[in-house]
Protein backbone atom coordinates (compact mmCIF):
# COMPACT_ATOMS: atom_id res chain seq x y z
CA UNK A 1 0.00 0.00 0.00
CA UNK A 2 1.06 3.61 -0.60
CA UNK A 3 3.36 4.87 2.67
CA UNK A 4 3.68 8.60 4.06
CA UNK A 5 3.26 10.83 1.91
CA UNK A 6 4.42 14.78 2.37
CA UNK A 7 3.97 17.78 0.24
CA UNK A 8 5.21 20.08 -0.82
CA UNK A 9 8.67 18.30 -1.33
CA UNK A 10 10.65 21.46 -1.70
CA UNK A 11 9.72 24.97 -0.17
CA UNK A 12 11.77 27.85 -0.64
CA UNK A 13 10.40 31.19 0.85
CA UNK A 14 10.77 34.40 1.56
CA UNK A 15 11.42 35.40 5.83
CA UNK A 16 8.47 36.80 6.82
CA UNK A 17 6.00 34.56 4.87
CA UNK A 18 3.83 31.38 6.52
CA UNK A 19 3.95 28.52 5.57
CA UNK A 20 1.98 25.04 5.60
CA UNK A 21 3.48 21.78 5.02
CA UNK A 22 1.05 18.73 4.40
CA UNK A 23 2.01 15.17 5.75
CA UNK A 24 -0.47 12.38 4.59
CA UNK A 25 -0.29 9.08 6.73
CA UNK A 26 -0.70 5.45 5.69
CA UNK A 27 -4.72 5.27 5.63
CA UNK A 28 -5.74 3.70 8.92
CA UNK A 29 -2.56 4.83 11.36
CA UNK A 30 -3.62 6.28 14.72
CA UNK A 31 -0.09 8.40 15.74
CA UNK A 32 1.32 10.74 13.47
CA UNK A 33 4.78 12.51 14.31
CA UNK A 34 6.06 15.86 13.17
CA UNK A 35 10.03 16.02 13.39
CA UNK A 36 12.19 18.62 12.36
CA UNK A 37 15.74 17.41 10.92
CA UNK A 38 18.95 19.62 10.67
CA UNK A 39 21.81 18.47 8.06
CA UNK A 40 23.43 15.44 9.82
CA UNK A 41 21.43 15.44 12.66
CA UNK A 42 19.00 13.30 13.68
CA UNK A 43 15.20 14.11 13.67
CA UNK A 44 13.68 16.23 16.09
CA UNK A 45 10.58 15.64 17.97
CA UNK A 46 7.94 18.79 17.44
CA UNK A 47 4.60 17.41 18.03
CA UNK A 48 2.51 14.07 17.96
CA UNK A 49 -0.78 13.48 17.33
CA UNK A 50 -3.66 10.40 17.98
CA UNK A 51 -6.42 11.06 15.74
CA UNK A 52 -7.19 14.02 15.83
CA UNK A 53 -6.31 15.00 19.60
CA UNK A 54 -2.55 17.22 19.90
CA UNK A 55 -1.00 15.12 22.61
CA UNK A 56 2.40 16.56 23.03
CA UNK A 57 3.67 19.86 21.18
CA UNK A 58 6.20 20.34 23.63
CA UNK A 59 8.94 20.75 21.23
CA UNK A 60 7.43 23.38 19.12
CA UNK A 61 9.51 25.65 18.95
CA UNK A 62 7.95 28.88 19.82
CA UNK A 63 4.42 30.03 18.66
CA UNK A 64 4.90 30.59 15.61
CA UNK A 65 4.87 26.77 14.88
CA UNK A 66 1.93 24.64 15.26
CA UNK A 67 -0.05 21.78 14.02
CA UNK A 68 -3.38 20.37 13.17
CA UNK A 69 -4.88 17.21 12.73
CA UNK A 70 -8.49 18.02 12.25
CA UNK A 71 -10.28 14.66 11.34
CA UNK A 72 -7.79 12.24 12.17
CA UNK A 73 -6.01 11.72 8.81
CA UNK A 74 -3.99 14.48 6.81
CA UNK A 75 -2.17 17.34 8.96
CA UNK A 76 -0.75 20.10 8.93
CA UNK A 77 2.32 21.86 10.56
CA UNK A 78 2.11 25.79 10.08
CA UNK A 79 5.33 28.04 10.59
CA UNK A 80 4.15 31.70 10.63
CA UNK A 81 6.42 34.55 10.22
CA UNK A 82 9.02 31.87 8.57
CA UNK A 83 12.83 32.98 9.55
CA UNK A 84 16.30 31.74 8.47
CA UNK A 85 16.93 29.73 11.38
CA UNK A 86 13.50 27.62 10.20
CA UNK A 87 15.44 26.36 7.54
CA UNK A 88 15.35 22.22 7.91
CA UNK A 89 13.96 18.70 6.57
CA UNK A 90 11.02 18.49 8.13
CA UNK A 91 9.80 14.87 8.38
CA UNK A 92 6.48 13.41 9.39
CA UNK A 93 5.83 9.81 10.22
CA UNK A 94 2.82 7.60 11.51
CA UNK A 95 2.25 4.62 13.35
CA UNK A 96 -0.72 1.85 13.42
CA UNK A 97 -1.04 2.16 17.24
CA UNK A 98 -1.02 4.38 20.44
CA UNK A 99 1.49 2.93 21.88
CA UNK A 100 5.15 4.05 21.30
CA UNK A 101 6.52 0.25 20.94
CA UNK A 102 5.52 0.37 17.24
CA UNK A 103 7.51 0.93 14.54
CA UNK A 104 7.62 4.52 13.00
CA UNK A 105 6.98 4.93 8.99
CA UNK A 106 8.58 7.99 7.63
CA UNK A 107 7.53 10.21 4.63
CA UNK A 108 10.05 11.61 2.22
CA UNK A 109 10.47 15.05 4.13
CA UNK A 110 9.78 19.10 3.03
CA UNK A 111 12.91 20.41 2.68
CA UNK A 112 12.44 24.15 3.64
CA UNK A 113 14.41 26.94 2.84
CA UNK A 114 13.83 30.81 4.06
CA UNK A 115 15.59 33.44 2.12
CA UNK B 1 14.35 16.15 26.58
CA UNK B 2 16.23 12.90 26.76
CA UNK B 3 19.89 12.51 26.65
CA UNK B 4 20.37 10.22 23.89
CA UNK B 5 24.13 9.37 23.07
CA UNK B 6 25.26 7.42 20.12
CA UNK B 7 28.66 5.62 19.72
CA UNK B 8 30.72 5.64 17.47
CA UNK B 9 29.72 8.85 15.61
CA UNK B 10 31.58 7.37 12.51
CA UNK B 11 32.75 4.10 11.65
CA UNK B 12 34.83 2.55 8.48
CA UNK B 13 35.34 -0.92 8.07
CA UNK B 14 35.97 -3.18 5.55
CA UNK B 15 33.53 -5.75 3.61
CA UNK B 16 33.03 -8.77 5.65
CA UNK B 17 33.94 -7.23 8.94
CA UNK B 18 31.67 -7.82 12.45
CA UNK B 19 30.61 -4.67 13.96
CA UNK B 20 29.14 -2.81 16.88
CA UNK B 21 28.15 0.27 17.76
CA UNK B 22 26.51 1.89 21.18
CA UNK B 23 22.93 3.26 21.52
CA UNK B 24 22.66 5.32 25.38
CA UNK B 25 20.01 6.70 27.14
CA UNK B 26 18.55 7.62 30.74
CA UNK B 27 16.78 3.70 32.07
CA UNK B 28 14.25 6.36 33.86
CA UNK B 29 10.71 6.68 31.90
CA UNK B 30 11.36 4.40 29.41
CA UNK B 31 9.21 2.75 27.67
CA UNK B 32 10.35 1.43 23.94
CA UNK B 33 14.19 1.57 22.18
CA UNK B 34 13.92 2.34 18.45
CA UNK B 35 16.74 1.21 16.09
CA UNK B 36 16.29 3.02 12.09
CA UNK B 37 18.69 2.84 9.25
CA UNK B 38 18.88 5.96 7.11
CA UNK B 39 20.75 6.46 3.96
CA UNK B 40 21.10 10.01 2.67
CA UNK B 41 18.36 11.21 0.78
CA UNK B 42 15.71 8.86 2.08
CA UNK B 43 13.95 8.74 4.73
CA UNK B 44 14.49 6.51 8.51
CA UNK B 45 13.58 2.76 7.92
CA UNK B 46 12.22 1.03 10.91
CA UNK B 47 14.90 -1.71 12.00
CA UNK B 48 13.86 -2.58 15.66
CA UNK B 49 11.76 -2.21 18.42
CA UNK B 50 12.43 -3.63 21.44
CA UNK B 51 10.61 -3.00 25.20
CA UNK B 52 12.03 -5.62 27.26
CA UNK B 53 15.05 -5.95 29.74
CA UNK B 54 17.60 -8.88 27.90
CA UNK B 55 15.17 -8.07 24.46
CA UNK B 56 17.27 -9.86 21.54
CA UNK B 57 16.24 -8.79 17.69
CA UNK B 58 17.54 -10.40 14.54
CA UNK B 59 17.28 -9.61 11.13
CA UNK B 60 19.20 -10.86 8.50
CA UNK B 61 23.26 -10.24 9.30
CA UNK B 62 21.69 -7.19 11.99
CA UNK B 63 20.38 -8.04 15.72
CA UNK B 64 20.21 -5.59 18.37
CA UNK B 65 19.85 -5.98 22.14
CA UNK B 66 18.58 -4.33 24.89
CA UNK B 67 19.60 -3.63 28.31
CA UNK B 68 16.88 -1.44 30.39
CA UNK B 69 18.65 -1.32 33.73
CA UNK B 70 21.08 0.09 32.81
CA UNK B 71 20.35 1.95 29.84
CA UNK B 72 21.77 1.10 26.74
CA UNK B 73 21.39 -0.56 23.10
CA UNK B 74 23.73 -2.55 21.07
CA UNK B 75 23.38 -3.13 17.20
CA UNK B 76 25.68 -5.47 15.54
CA UNK B 77 26.32 -6.03 11.98
CA UNK B 78 27.61 -9.53 11.04
CA UNK B 79 29.75 -9.70 7.31
CA UNK B 80 28.87 -6.10 6.85
CA UNK B 81 28.42 -5.55 2.81
CA UNK B 82 29.03 -2.14 0.93
CA UNK B 83 24.82 -1.92 0.74
CA UNK B 84 25.21 -1.86 4.94
CA UNK B 85 26.37 1.83 4.32
CA UNK B 86 24.36 4.31 6.34
CA UNK B 87 23.68 6.35 9.10
CA UNK B 88 21.92 4.19 12.60
CA UNK B 89 19.78 6.17 14.69
CA UNK B 90 18.33 4.60 17.21
CA UNK B 91 15.63 6.59 19.72
CA UNK B 92 14.56 5.80 22.98
CA UNK B 93 10.44 6.13 23.25
CA UNK B 94 8.80 7.48 27.01
CA UNK B 95 5.45 6.60 26.04
CA UNK B 96 4.85 9.21 23.55
CA UNK B 97 7.72 11.17 22.35
CA UNK B 98 10.95 9.88 20.69
CA UNK B 99 13.92 11.11 21.24
CA UNK B 100 16.59 10.51 18.23
CA UNK B 101 20.10 9.94 18.78
CA UNK B 102 22.46 12.06 15.88
CA UNK B 103 23.50 8.55 14.77
CA UNK B 104 26.45 5.97 13.49
CA UNK B 105 27.65 6.75 9.90
CA UNK B 106 28.85 3.46 9.04
CA UNK B 107 31.03 3.19 5.89
CA UNK B 108 31.58 -0.34 4.57
CA UNK B 109 34.62 -0.32 1.79
CA UNK B 110 34.45 -3.15 -0.63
Amino acid sequence: GAGVSQSPRYKVTKRGQDVALRCDPISGHVSLYWYRQALGQGPEFLTYFNYEAQQDKSGLPNDRFSAERPEGSISTLTIQRTEQRDSAMYRCASSETLAGGYEQYFGPGTRLTVT
Amino acid sequence: ILNVEQSPQSLHVQEGDSTNFTCSFPSSNFYALHWYRWETAKSPEALFVMTLNGDEKKKGRISATLNTKEGYSYLYIKGSQPEDSATYLCAPNTGNQFYFGTGTSLTVIP
